[in-house]
C-alpha cells in the first residue's frame, strides 16, 4: 500500500512569493489534513478537508488556503510568504470515520525555507 | 484553550532502563488520545491509542499508555528501552469540541548504548 506522499520535499522561496505544496493520501482515505512543524514546536494544525470541502481551520491566517480534488488528493497554498512561514509543512490522511478520531498517517513532509 | 502538554522535550536514558513520558491534556469533554513516533529520517507513525474502554492501551514495541482521567493524563511507558528506540515522541489528542487533532510539543528520546 503506498503511503502519503507529498511533493516537493524541499522548496526555497523569498519573501512576497507565493507557494503550492501537494498531497496524494493513502488509496481509500477521503480526510486530509495539513500540518505546520515550525523549529522546536509541535505540529500546528492548519486545515483538514474531507469529501472535496474543508471541515475544520485551524488558527492561521488567509493567506494559508487550500482545496481537495475530487480524487481526495490536496494543495496547500500559502500566499505572501514570512520568514516565519519557514517550516516542515505535513500532510495526513485518513478515513472518515464519526468526526476524525481515525489514526492520521503521515507523508514525508515538504521543508519550505523562506529567504 | 485546549492544548496537549509534554513536560519533558529532551530525555536522554541508558540502555534496558524504563521510560515513562509524560502527557497532559485540557478538556473536560470526550478525546481520543495517540501516541506517534518519529524515528530518525522517517515520517511520524502512530505507536498507540485510547479511545474507550480499558485505560491501559498496548501499542507497537513493547510501548504501552495508560489513560487516567482524573489527572488528564495519557502517560507512556516501556519497562526496558532499547538504543533503536531513539526517536522523537509526540503526544496527541482529538477534542470533540473543535474537531482538531491537537498535538504536544514533543519529547527527544535519546538512548545511549
Amino acid at each position: 500500500e503506498a503511503g502519503v506522499t507529498q511533493s516537493p520535499t524541499h522548496l526555497i522561496k523569498t519573501r512576497g512569493q507565493q507557494v503550492t505544496l501537494r498531497c496524494s493520501p493513502i488509496s481509500g482515505h477521503t480526510s486530509v489534513y495539513w500540518y505546520q512543524q515550525a523549529l522546536g514546536l509541535g505540529l500546528q494544525f492548519l486545515l483538514w478537508y474531507d469529501e472535496g470541502e474543508e471541515r475544520n481551520r485551524g488558527n492561521f491566517p488567509p493567506r494559508f488556503s487550500g482545496r481537495q480534488f475530487p480524487n481526495y488528493s490536496s494543495e496547500l497554498n500559502v500566499n505572501a510568504l514570512e520568514l516565519e512561514d519557514s517550516a516542515l509543512y505535513l500532510c495526513a490522511s485518513s478515513p472518515w470515520v464519526t468526526g476524525g478520531n481515525q489514526p492520521q498517517h503521515f507523508g514525508d513532509g515538504t521543508r519550505l525555507s523562506i529567504l | 484553550a485546549q492544548s496537549v502538554s509534554q513536560h519533558n522535550h529532551h530525555v536522554i536514558l541508558s540502555e534496558a532502563a524504563s521510560l515513562e513520558l509524560g502527557c497532559n491534556y485540557s478538556y473536560g469533554g470526550t478525546v481520543n488520545l495517540f501516541w506517534y513516533v518519529q524515528y530518525p529520517g522517517q515520517h511520524l507513525q502512530l505507536l498507540l491509542k485510547y479511545f474507550s474502554g480499558d485505560p491501559l492501551v498496548k501499542g507497537i514495541k513493547g510501548f504501552e499508555a495508560e489513560f487516567i482521567k482524573s489527572k488528564f493524563s495519557f502517560n507512556l511507558r516501556k519497562p526496558s528501552v532499547q538504543w533503536s528506540d531513539t526517536a522523537e515522541y509526540f503526544c496527541a489528542a482529538f477534542m470533540d469540541s473543535n474537531y482538531q487533532l491537537i498535538w504536544g510539543a514533543g519529547t527527544k528520546l535519546i538512548i545511549k548504548p
